[in-house]
């Protein structure tokens, strides 16, 4: 099982809808999670954190489930900059982050 | 908003060549990171630093690479030798506590010849 698996899409989708994103993950002694955006030839930018009881940021939730190994990421009343490549992002270890290779995100106008 | 900067944006080298890449972190963070993606794959990990020392390193960061933090501001990957398969895009990043959220530098894209 790879360390961060992710659907690499992409995930068309038109402007307004809601659109979900499941990150699957190995280590179950991994504490910290995040979904972090990337847009073409740029940074990973921080989107958000997730936390255990679940968060939310606007328009976006996140949700952690530690049984089944997943972190979830809700984007609701989509826009057009939404369009990126969205990173599942793990702790491995105490210093090291491992990302999942991303899911590209389209939203049609 | 207080970012992660990197110079340079471009570097072209030729192999065999050394390269030094810098970043400058956000000034109260404490941890410091480099990273790398080659073109079309995932973001992996190379290095952790932390209390002037690398707390983390990926297979990936063999005798090739060094980090250093030269003054009170600067975090440096320096490659040696470098090599074709070394062309990437390098980001440097920084967080305020271990696991915390790192902030990422728009990296340095390295090409080797």
């Amino acid at each position: 099982r790879k360390e961060v698996e992710q659907d690499p899409g992409p995930f068309n989708v038109p402007e307004g809808a809601t659109v979900a994103f499941n990150c699957t993950y190995s280590n179950s002694a991994s504490q910290s999670f995040f979904w972090y955006r990337q847009d073409c030839r740029k940074e990973p930018k921080l989107l958000m954190s997730v936390y255990s009881s679940g968060n939310e940021d606007g328009r976006f939730t996140a949700q952690l489930n530690r049984a089944s190994q997943y972190i979830s990421l809700l984007i609701r009343d989509s826009k057009l900059s939404d369009s990126a490549t969205y990173l599942c992002v793990v702790n491995k270890g105490r210093d090291k982050i491992i990302f999942g290779k991303g899911t590209r995100l389209h939203i049609l106008p | 908003e207080p970012e992660v900067t990197q110079t340079p944006s471009h570097q072209v080298t030729q192999m065999g060549q050394e390269v030094i890449l810098r970043c400058v972190p956000i000034s109260n963070h404490l941890y410091f990171y480099w990273y790398r993606q080659i073109l079309g794959q995932k973001v992996e990990f190379l290095v952790s630093f932390y209390n002037n020392e690398i707390s983390e390193k990926s297979e990936i960061f063999d005798d090739q690479f060094s980090v250093e933090r030269p003054d009170g501001s600067n975090f440096t990957l320096k490659i040696r030798s470098t090599k074709l398969e070394d062309s990437a895009m390098y980001f440097c990043a920084s967080g305020a506590g271990r696991t915390y959220e790192q902030y990422f530098g728009p990296g340095t894209r390295l090409t080797v010849t």
